[in-house]
């Protein structure tokens, strides 16, 4: 059976700081690995993703994680957050040819000026 | 290109009525999924369609019912609704139900049960 732990619930940053929002999944087979976004009032926007290849996949606003196999881990990390980054954060995983997600329970980025 | 629209944004119903939420796949993408999304249980997969025909279902109780029109348009219908059915409902649309190529979700359908 597969499982997401996001170990943090809430994480506050100050503006132009660095941040990194854990992921850990577990699994008996390999796996793709998400990470989504989701604003108030919205439904979910993918932010980037690992399928296969290079295990440090980046998204075009400045995030980017890193597949760990042995530490069965996908950190999100941006060096650097913007007030507009302030958001709530899903990190997802799903089997070789399987055809659903299984979430992790978020992560509510709150960006401070 | 359109994306994946979900009608209506919001719905307010009584326990013990029924619902039915729409989802309109962006063009050409033939694989629907339903998704609920609560603060207790956070986001749960519901069932998944393609070419009409439901190829993979969550743990939901039998309330929970979808189905999928030849033009790949879905609908979820929920019967005798509880309290706990209060939820945002999201649908996401592929080509085949695989991640290669995109998987897109909508912006959700609030259910409000009162």
């Amino acid at each position: 059976a597969q499982s997401v732990t996001q170990l943090d619930s809430q994480v506050p940053v100050f503006e132009e700081a660095p941040v990194e929002l854990r992921c850990n999944y577990s699994s008996s087979v390999s796996v793709y690995l998400f990470w989504y976004v989701q604003y108030p009032n919205q439904g979910l926007q993918l932010l980037l993703k690992y399928l296969s290849g290079s295990t440090l996949v980046e998204s075009i606003n400045g995030f980017e994680a890193e597949f760990n196999k042995s530490q069965t881990s996908f950190h999100l990390r941006k060096p650097s957050v913007h007030i507009s980054d302030t958001a709530e954060y899903f990190c997802a995983v799903s089997e070789y040819g399987a055809n659903n997600l299984f979430f992790g329970t978020g992560t509510r980025l709150t960006v401070i000026p | 290109k359109a994306g994946v629209t979900q009608t209506p944004r919001y719905l307010i119903k009584t326990r013990g009525q029924q619902v039915t939420l729409s989802c309109s796949p962006i063009s050409g993408h033939r694989s629907v999924s339903w998704y609920q999304q609560t603060p207790g249980q956070g986001l749960q997969f519901l069932f998944e369609y393609f070419s009409e025909t439901q190829r993979n279902k969550g743990n939901f109780p039998g309330r929970f019912s979808g189905r999928q029109f030849s033009n790949s348009r879905s609908e979820m219908n929920v019967s005798t609704l509880e309290l706990g059915d209060s939820a945002l409902y999201l649908c996401a649309s592929s080509l085949d139900g695989q991640f290669n190529y995109g998987y897109t979700f909508g912006s959700g359908t609030r259910l409000t049960v009162v």
